[in-house]
């Protein structure tokens, strides 16, 4: 089976711009969860997202938004862009969400 | 608060020799520990994972061991080769999966040749 892609897998935007990223999943993983990875905080979780319902939210503010669609796959959001959102954005797909998560390479955003 | 504790920061260790990273946990709900590793420029890879009616779990040269009481958890590398060397993480997860995976902060470990 092909791992969980996301994609860009580089992305360069300015402060107060927003961005949008995107997960596929693996085939026939139906919960999509997205994570932040930053040098100071470590992993952090921002959300997941089973059968196009936001299950889970962690404590990340209201820019922070995601959806999933029919097929599992999954976007995530980040409007008016801070520099502290420059980060690693990593997605990870499981069966259900209670069972292990696979992770995908994760798209690195940079906020000028 | 929901914390994983990690610890060393970084580690060096010899290769053939056992690297130990340990975690600590608070939240008694957590049912499911998993440890992950991660390599430069890619997303973390689940290495091994043990729940809390298991003392210890192993698999080829992975161990962890696993103290429920003390609410604490380590990894064991057997006989550590220098394709180890990567960032590992342990993770802790709630029964039912609320919240997703809480992550500890992470060991940098490197195997000298």
């Amino acid at each position: 089976k092909a791992g969980v892609t996301q994609t860009p897998r580089y992305l360069i935007k300015t402060r107060g711009q927003q961005v949008t990223l995107s997960c596929s999943p693996i085939s026939g993983h139906r919960s999509v969860s997205w994570y932040q990875q930053t040098p100071g905080q470590g992993l952090q979780f921002l959300f997941e997202y089973f059968s196009e319902t936001q299950r889970n939210k962690g404590n990340f503010p209201g820019r922070f938004s995601g959806r999933q669609f029919s097929n599992s796959r999954s976007e995530m959001n980040v409007s008016t862009l801070e520099l502290g959102d420059s980060a690693l954005y990593l997605c990870a797909s499981s069966l259900d969400g209670a069972e292990t998560q696979y992770f995908g390479p994760g798209t690195r955003l940079l906020v000028l | 608060q929901q914390q994983v504790k990690q610890s060393p920061q970084s580690l060096i260790v010899q290769k053939g020799g056992i690297s130990i990273i340990n975690c600590a946990y608070e939240n008694t709900a957590f049912d499911y520990f998993p440890w992950y590793q991660q390599f430069p420029g890619k997303g973390p890879a689940l290495l091994i994972a043990i729940r809390p009616d298991v003392s210890e779990k192993k698999e080829g040269r992975f161990t962890i061991s696993f103290n429920k009481s003390a609410k604490q958890f380590s990894l064991h590398i057997m006989d550590s080769q220098p394709g180890d060397s990567a960032t590992y993480f342990c993770a802790a997860r709630m029964r039912g999966g609320a919240d997703g995976l809480t992550f500890g902060k992470g060991t940098h470990l490197i195997i000298q040749p």
